[in-house]
């Protein structure tokens, strides 16, 4: 069965850098495109960023561009996602979420990793 | 992109149906037949219900149904069930490789 499973979770100050992982199985990794979706405490779903199958292309919300960088590693089926110049609004729980194979259905989500911005 | 307009809360008792509204604009709902609905029970991950407007998931009942008219889309759950008490968010491909959720409808089973 498929799966999603994040790290790299934790608490940073603000200004500063993290970097999330997501390591899949399950699935044929290099075929999908895959995203990451976030959640602040409390509140509702906001999609963060999608790269291709190759890793070719990448797109970001308005909110995490210049910022936030996607990637991915398909010798390792795994995925990441570097934050950098982290902001108090950037806490959240961030999904890895596999896209179907049109990329914007969301068709299977990991657990999720806490990302807590604060001083 | 402003998000999607969802109502906060609805509820139903057991058995009956429910329906959540979800309202963007020409840009988003009204432009593309990429509108997904995803349940959360506390503290889980979101899970796939509907995708592309109509289209259910393997292993998701025919209790629930999804449609679409001009820039709205509906989530309509019937036979209302106790595990069905969850949030439910819209979502919508946007244009331009973005896509946008709903705020998100707390169900409760009365």
């Amino acid at each position: 069965q498929v799966q999603l499973v994040e790290s790299g979770g934790g608490v940073v100050q603000p200004g500063g850098s993290l970097r999330l992982s997501c390591v899949a199985s399950g699935f044929t990794f290099s075929y999908y495109g895959l995203h990451w979706v976030r959640q602040a405490p409390g509140e509702g779903l906001e999609w963060v960023a999608v790269i291709s199958s190759a890793g070719s292309d990448k797109f970001y919300a308005a909110s995490v561009k210049g910022r936030f960088t996607i990637s991915r590693d398909n010798s390792k089926n795994t995925l990441y996602l570097q934050m950098n110049s982290l902001r108090v609004d950037d806490t959240a729980t961030y999904y890895c979420v596999k896209g179907d194979t049109l990329w914007w259905t969301f068709d299977y989500w990991g657990q999720g990793a806490l990302v807590t911005v604060s001083s | 992109q402003a998000g999607l307009t969802q109502p906060p809360f609805a509820s139903g008792s057991p058995g009956q149906s429910v329906t959540i509204s979800c309202t963007g604009t020409s840009s988003d709902i009204g432009g593309y037949n990429y509108v997904s609905w995803y349940q959360q029970h506390p503290g889980k991950a979101p899970k796939l219900m509907i995708f592309e407007v109509t289209k259910r998931p393997s292993g998701v009942p025919d209790r629930f149904s999804g449609s679409k008219s001009g820039n709205t889309a509906s989530l309509t759950v019937s036979g209302l069930q106790a595990e069905d008490e969850a949030d439910y968010y819209c979502s919508s491909f946007a244009g331009n490789n973005n896509l946008v959720f709903g705020g998100g409808t707390k169900v409760t089973v009365l």
